[in-house]
């Protein structure tokens, strides 16, 4: 069966940097765009960008260019998202999430808890 | 970049009652118009794609419509278990923006 299984809870200081991995099983991991969104308390999703598996290529939104990388290792079917230069308002849960062909997220990842604080 | 907009931003509603939630795009996005249900704790779960069609397990009474610039999420018969916050999210495109939410809580 499909799974996305990220990584545990983080707590940084602002202006820290933070790396999120979602790890994928059940599926042929270069199939699919693997997406990152994050909710922040009391507020909505957010979707921050993707990564193609095969060819590492990368969509980010512009609110979060030069700030968010996101990366992939092909090796260990995972995928990455560091968000450097951390602010208190980054504090938020962070998804992963697959892409179907038709354009829809199907399976996402348990969420990560990141919080900025000093 | 296209914005999505839904309204309304929350609802009261009653078990039984139909509820309807619309999603407007900034600009023409044809179909590429997903509904998705998030609850508290919960990852985000997939309702309709391509703004009509119904996702695998989904229950009937879940509907979409719409094509352009305007959609519709359409609950025919509310149950306990639908009291959440509903985005709407285009696709097709980057970014894959989202609308910002319908709460539906109960009355």
């Amino acid at each position: 069966q499909v799974q996305l299984v990220q990584s545990g809870a983080e707590v940084r200081k602002p202006g820290a940097s933070v790396k999120v991995s979602c790890r994928s099983s059940g599926y042929t991991f270069t199939d699919y765009y693997i997406h990152w969104v994050r909710q922040a308390p009391g507020q909505g999703l957010e979707w921050m960008g993707r990564i193609n598996p095969i060819s590492g290529d990368t969509n980010y939104v512009q609110k979060f260019q030069g700030r968010v990388t996101m990366t992939r290792d092909t090796s260990i079917t995972t995928a990455y998202m560091e968000l450097s230069w951390l602010r208190s308002d980054d504090t938020a849960l962070y998804y992963c999430a697959r892409e179907d062909s038709r354009e829809f997220f199907d399976f996402w990842g348990q969420g990560t808890l990141v919080t900025v604080s000093s | 970049d296209i914005q999505l907009t839904q309204s309304p931003s929350s609802l009261s509603a009653s078990v039984g009652d139909r509820v309807t939630i619309t999603c407007r795009a900034s600009q023409t996005i044809s179909t590429y118009l997903n509904w998705y249900q998030k609850k508290a704790g919960k990852v985000p779960r997939l309702l309709i794609y391509s703004a009509s069609s119904l996702q695998s397990g989904v229950p009937s009474r879940f509907s979409g419509s719409g094509s352009g610039t305007d959609f519709t999420l359409t609950i025919s018969s509310l149950q306990p278990e639908d009291f959440a916050t509903y985005y709407c999210q285009k696709s097709y495109n980057t970014p894959y923006t989202f609308g910002q939410g319908t709460k539906v809580e109960i009355k």
